[in-house]
């Protein structure tokens, strides 16, 4: 069973410019999450999708947003980037939400932001 | 592979030996805790989770124990082996199913 896949996996931006992040879960997951993972920060949660709904959201600005299709694959947005947006981005899915330890992370999409 | 972290701490052990890696959490009203291993290059990787109602709990190879007493959660690798060089991190479940403090994390490398 192939797994979580990130495309692309590096990215640079230059700031105001926006970003979108693409992540196609294990086959038969339907929940997605997507984090941001920072050296000072660790990780933290961004999203997460089910049923093409977000169903949580952590705590950052309106300038990242995602979706879901149908086919449970997932894009996340990031508007007016920023230097401070500069990140690894994470990708995990699961078959259910809340389901940490069913839960497999793609490998990220490392962005810099210039 | 990216490096997550560049400063991180970082524990040298030798092969065969057994790893303790330490973590501080922030919340006494925690009540659920994971442990992850990172690999350079990947994403992170569930290890073994804990209940506050308990002090221990053992998985193949790995022991994670719980002090509730003073917010101190390790991680035990019993005979490294080299594929367990990588970043781990411990996150704390503060309330909410996606309520989640997450560590930093230790470098652990192991050394032939």
């Amino acid at each position: 069973k192939a797994g979580v896949t990130q495309t692309p996996r590096y990215l640079i931006k230059t700031r105001g410019q926006q970003v979108t992040l693409s992540c196609s879960p294990i086959s038969g997951h339907r929940s997605v999450s997507w984090y941001q993972q920072t050296p000072g920060q660790g990780l933290q949660f961004l999203f997460e999708y089910f049923s093409e709904t977000q169903r949580n959201k952590g705590n950052f600005p309106g300038r990242f947003s995602g979706r879901q299709f149908s086919n449970s694959r997932s894009e996340m947005n990031v508007s007016t980037l920023e230097l401070g947006d500069s990140a690894l981005y994470l990708c995990a899915s699961s078959p259910r939400p809340g389901n940490h330890n069913e839960q497999f992370f793609g490998p990220g999409t490392r962005l810099t932001v210039l | 592979g990216e490096s997550v972290g560049l400063h991180l701490p970082t524990l040298s052990v030798q092969e065969g030996d057994n790893s303790i890696i330490n973590c501080a959490y922030s919340n006494s009203a925690s009540d659920y805790f994971i442990w992850y291993k990172q690999e350079s290059g990947k994403g992170p990787q569930f290890i073994i989770d804990i209940r506050s109602n308990m002090d221990k709990r053992q998985g193949q190879r790995v022991t994670v124990l719980l002090n509730k007493t003073v917010k101190h959660l390790s991680l035990q690798i019993a005979a490294t082996q080299p594929g367990d060089s990588a970043v781990y991190f411990c996150a704390e479940n503060t309330g909410g199913t996606y309520k989640y403090i997450f560590g930093t994390g230790t470098r652990l490398k192991v050394l032939a």
